[in-house]
């Protein structure tokens, strides 16, 4: 089975800390993804990568960024976190191609007070 | 206007009930895809199709892709089908397909005993 952990269900930051979301995958999956997931919205791509160091911007990356040193690991990072970016985060991934579906972790719903 | 649109946003049925929940979208796709989520938990793909009709337990899902529609169907509800349902689109662009989703707002169901 393919699981995908991340670092933290529950995480509360104040305004203006830097903050590190990890997700972990062990299936060998060559793409990850960052999502938020806000009422009424939906989910969101905030980044995903393809492969190690290689990154693209999904349609929300306004604050965040992201870093994928090693092919298991996806960090998200709040340079500077704001109450807006109070939400669920959810990691997810997937083997490459357009025929394979994502994987999803538990969520991280973070809070910034 | 969301390229993926879902409908009812809600939905209470009672148990043993049939249920449908409806996807349609506006883009040209390679593959849609059901998801569940459960209340806290992560997200669980439940199919991914390209045409006609799958079928998994109590689960049926279909696509109509001429009309850009496609329908989720659970016989003999019960409480434990309680979730948030979402449909998810892969769009397809010229030569391929992009490995990203694009997502509904979700349906969120409630089954009562």
């Amino acid at each position: 089975d393919v699981k995908v952990t991340q670092s933290s269900r529950y995480l509360v930051k104040r305004t203006g800390e830097k903050v590190f979301l990890e997700c972990v995958q062990d299936m060998d999956h060559e793409n990850m993804f960052w999502y938020r997931q806000d009422p009424g919205l939906g989910l969101r791509l905030i980044y995903f990568s393809y492969d190690v160091k290689m990154k693209e911007k999904g349609d929300i990356p306004e604050g965040y960024s992201v870093s994928r040193e090693k092919k298991e690991r996806f960090s998200l990072i709040l340079e500077s976190a704001s109450t807006n970016q109070t939400s669920m985060y959810l990691c997810a991934s997937s083997l490459c191609g357009h025929t394979y579906e994502q994987y999803f972790g538990p969520g991280t719903r973070l809070t910034v007070t | 206007k969301n390229e993926v649109e879902q409908s009812p946003q809600n939905l209470t049925a009672q148990e043993g009930e049939f249920i449908t929940i409806n996807c349609s979208y506006s883009v040209g796709i390679s593959a849609l895809h059901w998801l569940q989520q459960h209340p806290g938990g992560g997200i669980v793909s439940l199919f991914m199709l390209s045409s006609g009709k799958k079928k998994h337990g109590r689960l049926i899902a279909t696509i109509n892709i001429q009309e850009k529609h496609s329908s989720l169907h659970i016989t003999a509800s019960h409480p434990r089908d309680s979730a948030v349902y979402i449909c998810a689109v892969r769009q397809r662009w010229y030569g391929g397909a992009t490995n990203k989703l694009i997502f509904g707002t979700g349906t969120l169901l409630a089954v009562q005993p």
